[in-house]
């Protein structure tokens, strides 16, 4: 049980387009999603924290203009990188959260390289 | 503000040899603590996580961790380490079960033969 996935595993883009990145709880109720982001050798970074049905909360220095994050449902949040650039290259990881009379932990997604040429 | 710190950037250990992967945490509550293991290319796996109780922790794949409350420090420990075992290891923590995590630099580890 538990289970989150990432949509796509990888993604190659040219500079200046948009990639939407998926996250999915494949078997419980996600209230909460987190977004991550990891450059190559180092830690991750929290991006944002997506509560279902409300806007996102951006980490101080992320451009919630840029990263959009989407939580329309109990199963599935959306990060939508715009106009996507070189250096946003990196590993994107979503973390999902259940209802806490069911779920009280964070279970992570497989992670999404976006590469921009 | 927490913060985790993960002293030991890379580490290497002869494959059955013993392991400890530091971590400490500053964090002025009872933290909640983890230790994630990441193979390369990959997501993130739970190894084991500290709430309450017991300080001493089990968890998967042989591994273990003490919560030393008055080091501040949440160590991960292998007896014997297997070749499979080299990957990125990261030490998390968080304020209550569920909010987002902070996380410490990462340690590698090499399992050598």
């Amino acid at each position: 049980g538990a289970v989150v996935s990432q949509h796509p595993s990888w993604v190659i883009c040219k500079s200046g387009t948009s990639v939407k990145i998926e996250c999915r709880s494949l078997d419980f109720q996600a209230t909460t999603m987190f977004w991550y982001r990891q450059f190559p050798k180092q830690s991750l970074m929290l991006m944002a924290t997506s509560n279902e049905g409300s806007k996102a909360t951006y980490e101080q220095g992320v451009e919630k203009d840029k990263f959009l994050i989407n939580h329309a449902s109990l199963t599935l949040s959306t990060l939508t990188v715009t106009s996507a650039h070189p250096e946003d290259s990196s590993f994107y990881i979503c973390s999902a959260r259940g209802l806490l009379s069911s779920y009280n932990e964070q279970f992570f997604g497989p992670g999404t390289r976006l590469t921009v040429l | 503000a927490q913060s985790v710190t993960q002293p030991d950037i890379h580490i290497t250990v002869s494959e059955g040899a013993s392991l400890e992967l530091r971590c400490n945490y500053s964090y002025g509550a009872t933290p909640y603590l983890f230790w994630y293991v990441q193979s390369p290319g990959q997501g993130l796996q739970l190894l084991l996580k500290y709430f309450s109780g017991d300080t001493l922790v089990q968890g998967i794949k042989g591994f273990e961790a003490e919560f030393k409350r008055s080091q501040s420090s949440f160590n991960l420990r292998k007896p014997s380490v297997h070749w499979s075992d080299a990957a990125e290891y990261f030490c998390a923590v968080s304020n209550q079960a569920g909010t987002a995590l902070i996380f410490g630099k990462g340690t590698t580890l090499s399992v050598s033969s």
